[in-house]
């Protein structure tokens, strides 16, 4: 499997500033998407990062909140604006691979805001 | 939509015994995956095993086994011969297969006692 890297793997911030984090792959995939896992909760996807193009936000996020990029097929980023405390949570990348249907997950960013 | 449910919140087993974790789902698709995937600790999600819905013979993985029955839709986790790092967050996800998006259940946290 893919081997996933992301940045910054914690961080603590203060509400109203924005973070990015990153994600990076060491070969191409098919298909890149992001998560959220709040305090002792299950994940919830947020978005399905299109190479190219927008994301696609499931119901209950929004782009203006979490803007994504995905300038290739082996590195994506998340930006968590004008964040809250309500925003402390793990966000975690995820990847699939061409020909398969299984979706391995990076190592997570532990966010914080204060 | 589809759901996918943990009834057991926390479990806990003695080292070198064998644990079974449940999961139901309930899905309309008639194609479709389950996986199994871990948490521990560090926060990485690491996927332990997966079984394609169309296949009636149940995955195994080393000591890892399911006992997938469709019609029920049941899904469950059989740990072998458990050891003290398999003490993790445990949980079942379910994909479509058009779409790859994942539905996570709400875990069940497996502690292994030496």
């Amino acid at each position: 499997s893919a081997v996933i890297s992301q940045k910054p793997s914690r961080d603590i911030c203060q509400r109203g500033t924005s973070l990015t984090i990153q994600c990076q792959v060491d070969s191409q995939v098919t298909m890149m998407f992001w998560y959220r896992q709040q305090p002792g909760q299950s994940l919830t996807l947020i978005a399905t990062a299109n190479q190219g193009s927008e994301a696609t936000y499931e119901s209950g996020f929004v782009i203006d909140k979490f803007p994504i990029s995905r300038p290739n097929l082996t590195f994506s980023t998340l930006t968590v604006s004008n964040m809250s405390p309500e925003d402390s949570s793990i966000y975690l990348c995820s990847v699939i691979q061409g020909g398969t249907d299984t979706q391995y997950f990076g190592p997570g960013t532990r966010l914080t805001v204060l | 939509a589809q759901t996918v449910t943990q009834s057991q919140p926390e479990m806990s087993v003695q080292e070198a015994e064998t644990v079974t974790l449940s999961c139901t789902y309930d899905t309309s698709e008639s194609n479709y995956y389950l996986f199994w995937y871990k948490q521990p600790p560090s926060r990485q999600m690491i996927l332990v095993i997966r079984q394609e819905a169309y296949k009636q013979q149940n995955a195994t993985e080393n000591r890892f086994s399911v006992n997938f029955q469709k019609a029920a839709k049941s899904f469950s986790l059989k740990i072998s011969d458990s050891q003290l790092g398999d003490t993790a967050m445990y949980f079942c996800a379910l994909t479509r297969g058009s779409n790859y998006k994942l539905t996570f259940g709400k875990g069940t946290l497996l502690t292994v006692n030496p």
